[in-house]
């Protein structure tokens, strides 16, 4: 199947800074990318879309000037967590539709736990 | 109101017995796409198996195979032949909408399943 890869798989910071996790398909492009978190003990939440090459979509609840998104490429895209506090600490997942083959569906990356002290 | 409930929070069973996950959904579209994806304790989201709202069979995939009763909405993942290895989270999710790879999935609450040795 297809490979999407996150870095960095963990993190730790402090209140106040800003933390920038990146998402990559590693053997397909992907002109869209979806940004989940998870709290502990719970399902996914969708966060966002990434639309390479214009403005993420937010869903609704979602703060868009503290979830930054950028989708540079058609492999790339970056959540920013800014001024995180620790209320942000979760666990975020990224997933990316891959083409071609005979499934719909899409592939997760491997997430990053996110822990702000 | 909820598009995927799963009424199951966990379950207990019995190595080398089949299992069967419930998955109920919500959706007035008449093309949509049914998943069901593996979260083990270190995160990842694994895809197992995807059934379209348009497929004729029941989708399967090794030991999953998607009960699809289109008339109660109800898609349920049977897992045969259990072993230790499938102790998991697992999630039903469904995609809204005709067939296209860039459309977002919403996900069920999940269900913690513990095989038994």
């Amino acid at each position: 199947g297809a490979v999407v890869s996150q870095h960095p798989s963990w993190v730790i910071c402090k209140s106040g800074t800003s933390v920038k996790i990146e998402c990559r398909s590693l053997d397909f492009q992907a002109t869209t990318m979806f940004w989940y978190r998870q709290f502990p003990k719970q399902s996914l939440m969708l966060m966002a879309t990434s639309n390479e090459g214009s403005k993420a979509t937010y869903e609704q609840g979602v703060e868009k000037d503290k979830f930054l998104i950028n989708h540079a490429s058609l492999t790339l895209s970056t959540l920013t967590v800014t001024s995180a506090h620790p209320e942000d600490s979760s666990f975020y997942i990224c997933s990316a539709p891959a083409a071609g083959g005979d499934t719909d569906t899409q592939y997760f990356g491997p997430g990053t736990r996110l822990t702000v002290l | 109101a909820q598009k995927i409930t799963q009424t199951q929070p966990g379950m207990f069973v019995q190595e080398k017995e089949a299992v069967t996950l419930d998955c109920t959904y919500d959706t007035s579209d008449p093309s949509y796409g049914l998943f069901w994806y593996k979260q083990p304790s270190s995160g990842e989201m694994i895809f197992l198996i995807y059934q379209g709202s348009y497929d004729q069979q029941n989708a399967t995939e090794g030991r999953y195979s998607l009960n699809f009763q289109k008339a109660r909405k109800s898609a349920n993942l049977v897992i045969s032949a259990s072993q230790l290895g499938d102790s998991a989270m697992y999630f039903c999710a469904m995609r809204e909408g005709p067939m296209n790879r860039d459309d977002k999935i919403i996900f069920g609450k999940g269900t913690r399943l513990h095989i038994l040795p």
